[in-house]
């Protein structure tokens, strides 16, 4: 079956602009999240939902950062304003939920700001 | 809050031999531990999981033994493969909720 996907899978854009990052969990995933990567680091929580609640978002770095799922399926994150320090890999994962820990992780979007 | 590291950067074995990579972490009240391999231009894949009540559990050549008493997680792979060359993740379940801290990672080399 079809695992976690995201796109895009590279996004250059200019400081100052929106960017909007998806992420299509695997399907009948409960739980979805995302985390932020730097190179040679481990991934960095930012938020979490259930279904299309939004449980979690201690980790968001600030306000420009926000996520939304609507319809608990696929979800999107979005930073508004971006500056080149957001620069990162963003990475998304799924788990099942109730209970189920193990979390899936999609291939990443590779942000960069110039 | 919550910390994960590991012991060592990287970690070069031959083919064939056993590797073991470890690792720390910080709070005690945490219940669930998860090691993940991650390949150059991947996400991170999971490996095997161990829950708190546990101290020993083995997969697929790998076994992960958590030793609560000092904080304390390791990653047995037996027989390792060059396949195995990746890094190696260990991450904590938050406590109370179901995101992950996750360790810098352990960089293992397998030498054919």
């Amino acid at each position: 079956g079809a695992g976690v996907s995201q796109s895009p899978r590279y996004k250059v854009t200019k400081r100052g602009q929106d960017v909007a990052l998806r992420c299509d969990p695997i399907s009948g995933h409960v739980s979805l999240y995302w985390y932020r990567q730097a190179l040679g680091q481990g991934p960095e929580f930012l938020t979490y939902f259930n279904y299309e609640a939004q449980q979690d978002k201690s980790g968001l770095p600030n306000d420009r950062f926000s996520a939304e799922r609507p319809e608990g399926s696929i979800s999107t994150l979005t930073i508004q304003r971006t500056e080149q320090r957001d620069s990162a890999m963003y990475r998304c994962a799924s788990s099942l939920g109730g209970g189920v820990y193990e979390q899936y992780f999609g291939p990443g979007t590779r942000l960069t700001v110039t | 809050g919550e910390s994960v590291g590991l012991h060592l950067p990287t970690l070069s074995v031959q083919e064939g031999d056993n590797s073991i990579i470890n690792c720390a972490y910080s709070n005690s009240a945490s219940d669930y531990f998860i090691w993940y391999k991650q390949e150059s231009g991947k996400g991170p894949q999971f490996i095997i999981d161990i829950r708190s009540n546990m101290d020993k559990r083995q997969g697929q050549r790998v076994t992960v033994l958590l030793n609560k008493t000092v904080k304390h997680l390791s990653l047995q792979i037996a027989a390792t493969q060059p396949g195995d060359s990746a890094v190696y993740f260990c991450a904590e379940r938050g406590t109370g909720a179901n995101n992950l801290f996750f360790g810098t990672g352990t960089r293992l080399t397998v030498i054919p």
